[in-house]
């Protein structure tokens, strides 16, 4: 089974610039998560689909960032501009249906904001 | 608030030793609990969960962890330590919220640290 498949893995900006991020969920998995993880810190719930529709943003900047799920499968993450402390690993992860079943998490993106 | 806590920033334990990683939780109603490990320049991967029925949880690796509702704790053990399970490890809980739904909230994290 072929797991969460995110890309950039890498990406350097300097502040004010725009960047995007992609992520593939596991097939048949009906929810998707975006995680921003700073470094030394805990992953933080940027934002939650269920399907193509967004069940929680409430940790969301939506002044600069913004997401979307197109058809209910991939998923992007554009932040426009970024800033300095937007410097951190954005983690994507899927979950199929169920109230036991686990998170699966991609790789991620290691975002540089210099 | 609902919340995950992890104590400890830092495990240190010689290998072959046992090893703790400390977990606590605050949410309303049953809990679900998971444990995942993070290796340098990796994503987070599965290592168990609690859902319901027996308090002691086995997972991958090796790794077991017991539930405790009185402590509200589900701290993360193993046996015998290798220099190999030296990673971040996360706590997580999921925690409900509006329209049926619910959300995963982690933990800051403990940094295992196993030497030989």
């Amino acid at each position: 089974e072929a797991g969460v498949a995110q890309s950039p893995r890498y990406k350097i900006i300097e502040k004010r610039q725009s960047v995007a991020f992609w992520c593939n969920p596991i097939s048949g998995h009906a929810t998707l998560y975006w995680y921003q993880q700073i470094l030394g810190q805990g992953p933080k719930l940027l934002i939650q689909f269920q399907n193509n529709g967004v069940v929680d943003d409430s940790q969301l900047p939506k002044d600069r960032f913004s997401a979307e799920r197109l058809k209910g499968v991939d998923s992007t993450l554009k932040i426009q501009p970024a800033k300095l402390e937007d410097s951190a690993v954005y983690l994507c992860a899927s979950r199929e249906q169920g109230q036991s079943s686990e998170a699966f998490f991609g790789q991620g993106t290691r975002l540089t904001v210099v | 608030a609902q919340s995950v806590a992890q104590p400890e920033d830092q495990v240190n334990v010689a290998e072959g030793n046992p090893l703790t990683v400390k977990c606590t939780y605050s949410v309303s109603g049953n809990p679900y609990l998971f444990w995942y490990v993070q290796y340098p320049n990796r994503g987070l991967q599965f290592l168990l969960k609690y859902i319901t029925g027996d308090n002691l949880v086995k997972g991958s690796y090796g790794f077991e962890a017991e539930f405790n509702k009185s402590q509200t704790s589900f701290h993360l053990k193993k046996p015998s330590a290798l220099v190999s399970d030296s990673a971040l490890y996360f706590c997580a809980v999921r925690v409900p919220i509006s329209g049926g739904y619910n959300k995963l909230i982690f933990g800051a994290g403990t940094r295992l640290a196993v030497h030989p």
